[in-house]
């Protein structure tokens, strides 16, 4: 049974266009994470949730942003995606922080192409 | 600066053969160490998480050591199958409030029958 998922797989825009990915989890979970992840690069942190606490990472462009109106929901926003935005958007949830050893179970991934 | 390094970049080996990967990190003061293991398209997955205190941890043919005092850990991987091919990432957490981790850029392993 999936237990991160992300919706959809595939998410193609136009440039400028905003976008929304989605991520739901059945772990209740309470830290969920968003990462960017380009062509044979390490995924790259956006930010995270500590439950409602919001927790932007410092180069996080502002063009990006974050809702979890829930536990088990959490979006994002890219308001205005450029060419560079173009990568695999992963969703990840852990019971606790990193520092923690919490196992960190990722969702399969939304493949966002911009046109 | 933390630094997660790994290596080799790319890896290609023979079906039922065994290999090693390499992952050197700075970071401090160190908390854990993952290993995830990504195909091709796909979200990681966890293989080991190991702490301060564990120097081996073993996931079937997957096996993690760590040497805290060198700051080195390795996946060893025993009789490799075709779809032990994809990418294998080394993860370093921070033991700090906000537990921040440093990724490697990953091995890309190759296995070809």
């Amino acid at each position: 049974d999936a237990m991160v998922i992300q919706n959809p797989r595939y998410q193609v825009t136009q440039f400028g266009k905003p976008v929304t990915l989605s991520c739901s989890q059945t772990l209740n979970h309470n830290v969920m994470y968003w990462y960017q992840q380009k062509s044979s690069q390490a995924p790259k942190l956006l930010f995270h949730y500590y439950d409602k606490d919001f927790n932007n990472e410092a180069d996080t462009p502002d063009n990006f942003q974050s809702r979890r109106p829930n536990t088990s929901f959490c979006f994002l926003d890219i308001r205005s995606p450029g060419l560079g935005d173009a990568a695999m958007y992963l969703c990840a949830t852990s019971r606790g922080l990193a520092g923690g050893a919490y196992e960190q179970f990722f969702g399969p991934g939304t493949r966002l192409t911009v046109l | 600066k933390n630094q997660v390094e790994q290596s080799p970049q790319s890896l290609i080996i023979l079906e039922g053969k065994n290999c090693t990967l390499q992952c050197n990190y700075t970071v401090s003061p160190f908390s854990n160490l993952r290993w995830y293991k990504q195909d091709t398209g796909r979200g990681p997955v966890s293989l080991t998480i190991m702490t301060f205190s564990e120097n081996t941890k073993s996931n079937g043919r997957y096996t993690a050591t760590l040497d805290a005092d060198t700051k080195q850990s390795s996946l060893h991987i025993t009789a490799s199958q075709l779809s032990d091919s994809a990418s294998y990432i080394c993860v370093v957490s921070a033991n700090t409030n906000a537990g921040k981790s440093t990724f490697g850029d990953g091995t890309t392993l190759t296995v070809k029958p």
